[in-house]
Parts: C-alpha cells; structure tokens; sequence
C-alpha cells in the first residue's frame, strides 16, 4: 500500500489549452473524491465516485471540467479550454467507507 | 447548509507548549463526524483525528485530542507538548451524516508555526 497517488505534482499551462490530472487511490478503496483547493482555503469538493459510478457533483464543476473512473480503479480529471481561475491544488482522496478518507499530495495547476 | 468555522488565521506558540485550534460547526442534522486534516508544505492532507457526534468520550490520538462541545457545536483541537515538527496548515472538517459517503466540508484552516 502506497497510499494515494496524483500525477503530475504540478503542472504549467497555457490559458485555453486542456490539462488532464490522474488520480490513483488505495487498492482496496471503491470510493474516490476530487477536491479543489485555492491558495488560503480549505479544499472545496468538485466530485464522487463509488467504483466506477460518478454519483455526485459540485456546482463547482463546469462543464469545462470532466472526471472518470471507468475500471473503478484510477480516475482522471481533465479541465478543457483553461482559464487562469482555474489555477488552484486539486487533491484526490480515496476512501473503504470506513475510518477517515486517505488524500495524496495533490496537483498544483497554474494557468498563465 | 452544513459550515465549518475556523476563527484563527494564524498561531505561534512556543515550542513544548500545548495550543488550542478552534473550531465551530453548523448543521441540522444528529449524525455527523468531525475530522481534523494536517496539511504541511509538502501539500498532502493528513488526517490526525475523528470524532463521532453520537460519541460520549472525547477522541484522543497521541499527542492530539478533540475537546467536542455537542451543545455548542464545537470541537476544538488540542496538541500538547507542541514539536516543531508540528507547523503547517490544520484544517476542522466535517461529513454529515457520517454513515453515508458524502462529501467532507473543510473550513479554511489555522497555519500554526511553533517557535523552538
């Protein structure tokens, strides 16, 4: 058990181009949470997964952003046509359904 | 709505002190937990406490505890012994109701920096 992954740690882009983030969690866990977290804030979550169903999003999650789970194993985020308000942490966070979720280090965008 | 209120901005406390991190809630609903996240520089969220709102006792982990007000909807951390170790950003958190897979709701944090 290596705990929860995230790729890459950070990542420059321009505005407009799309950027596509992966989240690796705990073998065991079927649950999985992608959160957004913007410089002195607590994070802000954006989405939900149980297995591979996506069963919960934010308002937060335009319709610029999508997530995936599709073998209920990893799951990717991608942000289309970036915009510098995007430029923020995103965690991941995978979870057994018991006991407190497990986070990774996240992925610090920065749009420029 | 549920909300997390988190009142301190920044802490400095001297090394081997005990310090306190506040933390006020709001919710309706009887089930909940409450979480405490540590966030060093490095970035990772990791969790150092729960407590269950149907838990009589308040949860202790080491060298951290929870001091849980029910009635006015607190639930305060306490570190004895401070370590430098110990400097990074503290977030209260909260899920409701507990048993469900929902979301957790973070406040906005305390950075606390221990002087050696």
């Amino acid at each position: 058990d290596t705990g929860v992954s995230q790729d890459p740690r950070h990542k420059i882009t321009k505005r407009g181009q799309n950027v596509t983030f992966r989240c690796d969690p705990i073998s065991e866990h079927n649950r999985l949470y992608w959160y957004r977290q913007t410089l002195g804030q607590g994070p802000e979550f954006l989405t939900y997964f149980q297995n591979e169903a996506q069963l919960e999003k934010s308002r937060l999650l335009s319709d610029r952003f999508s997530a995936e789970r599709p073998k209920g194993s990893f799951s990717t985020l991608e942000i289309q046509r970036t915009e510098q308000g995007d430029s923020a942490m995103y965690l991941c966070a995978s979870s057994s359904g018991t006991g407190a979720d497990t986070f990774g280090s996240g992925t610090r965008l920065t749009v420029v | 709505a549920q909300k997390i209120t988190q009142t301190q901005p920044g802490m400095f406390v001297q090394e081997k002190e005990a310090v306190t991190l506040d933390c006020t809630y709001d919710t309706s609903d009887q089930s909940y937990g409450l979480f405490w996240y540590k966030q060093p520089s490095s970035g990772e969220m990791i969790f150092l406490i729960y407590q269950g709102s149907y838990d009589e006792q308040n949860a202790t982990e080491g060298r951290y505890s929870l001091n849980f007000q029910k009635a006015r909807k607190s639930a305060n951390l306490v570190i004895s012994a401070s370590q430098l170790g110990d400097s990074a950003m503290y977030f209260c958190a909260m899920r409701e109701p507990y048993s469900s897979a929902s979301k957790i709701i973070f406040g906005s944090g305390t950075r606390l920096s221990i002087r050696p």
